[in-house]
C-alpha cells in the first residue's frame, strides 16, 4: 500500500470544525482512502472511507482532491470525546483490510 | 454479538516464557490480524490470515507463531518472549476482500510486558 503523511499532532476548540489533513502523493487508482481513529486504551475504529469523491456519515465527513493526491477528514463539531488519534491509511481495493499499514497518525486534542 | 474478544487483557512474562495470546470474533469474519503497538506509535501487522488454515506475515513476524484451526480463533504464540516484544496486542478481524472489506474490527487489546 501507498504511504501517507499525517501532521504528528493538532489542537481544537470542543464544539468547533477540525480538519485533519492526510497527503498521499503516491496514491495508485485502485486505493481508497480510510480513516480511522484511536480513543485512548482503545483498538482502533473504523470512521470512513472514500474513493474519489467526498462522502458524509454520522461521525464525518471526508473531502478528496481532484488529484487524490490528498485529503481532508472533517469533524464538523468536535466534542472531548473526539480527542483520539488519527489515522489516514490507503488500501488498495484488491487487498483486503486486514494487511492495513497504520501510520503513527495525529493526535487530536480537544480543549473545552 | 460480541465482537472481537482478546484475552488476557494484561500478562507479564519473564524473559525467555512462552504463551499465546487468544483472539476470537463471532461475525464470521474470513480475515483476521494481529498487530502490535509500542509506546507512542501506530500499530505494526505482525500476522495475518485470510481463512482457516491460510496464514502469512506481516512487517514483524519474527518470535511470533499463528495457526488458523477455525474462522473464529486466531492465537498468537509468543515462542520466547524478549523484552523488546512489550508492546499492547492488538487482533483485529474483517469481511473478504473488495469494496465490502472496508471496515476492520479491533479487539480491545492485550498489555503485554515482559521483564
Amino acid at each position: 500500500d501507498a504511504k501517507t503523511t499525517q501532521p504528528n499532532s493538532m489542537e481544537s476548540n470542543e464544539e468547533e470544525p477540525v480538519h485533519l489533513p492526510c497527503n498521499h502523493s503516491t496514491i495508485s487508482g485502485t486505493d481508497y482512502i480510510h480513516w480511522y481513529r484511536q480513543l485512548p486504551s482503545q483498538g482502533p475504529e473504523y470512521v470512513i472511507h472514500g474513493l474519489t469523491s467526498n462522502v458524509n456519515n454520522r461521525m464525518a465527513s471526508l473531502a478528496i482532491a481532484e488529484d487524490r493526491k490528498s485529503s481532508t477528514l472533517i469533524l464538523h463539531r468536535a466534542t472531548l470525546r473526539d480527542a483520539a488519534v488519527y489515522y489516514c491509511i490507503l488500501r488498495d481495493v484488491r487487498t483486503n483490510a486486514g494487511k492495513s499499514t497504520f501510520g503513527d497518525g495525529t493526535t487530536l486534542t480537544v480543549k473545552p | 454479538n460480541a465482537g472481537v474478544t482478546q484475552t488476557p487483557k494484561f500478562q507479564v512474562l519473564k524473559t525467555g516464557q512462552s504463551m499465546t495470546l487468544q483472539c476470537a470474533q463471532d461475525m464470521n469474519h474470513e480475515y483476521m490480524s494481529w498487530y502490535r503497538q509500542d509506546p507512542g506509535m501506530g500499530l505494526r501487522l505482525i500476522h495475518y490470515s485470510v481463512g482457516a488454515g491460510i496464514t502469512d506475515q506481516g512487517e514483524v513476524p519474527n518470535g511470533y507463531n499463528v495457526s488458523r484451526s477455525t474462522t473464529e480463533d486466531f492465537p498468537l504464540r509468543l515462542l520466547s518472549a524478549a523484552p523488546s516484544q512489550t508492546s499492547v496486542y492488538f487482533c483485529a478481524s474483517s469481511y473478504g476482500r473488495g469494496i465490502f472489506s472496508y471496515e476492520q474490527y479491533f479487539g480491545p487489546g492485550t498489555r503485554l510486558t515482559v521483564t
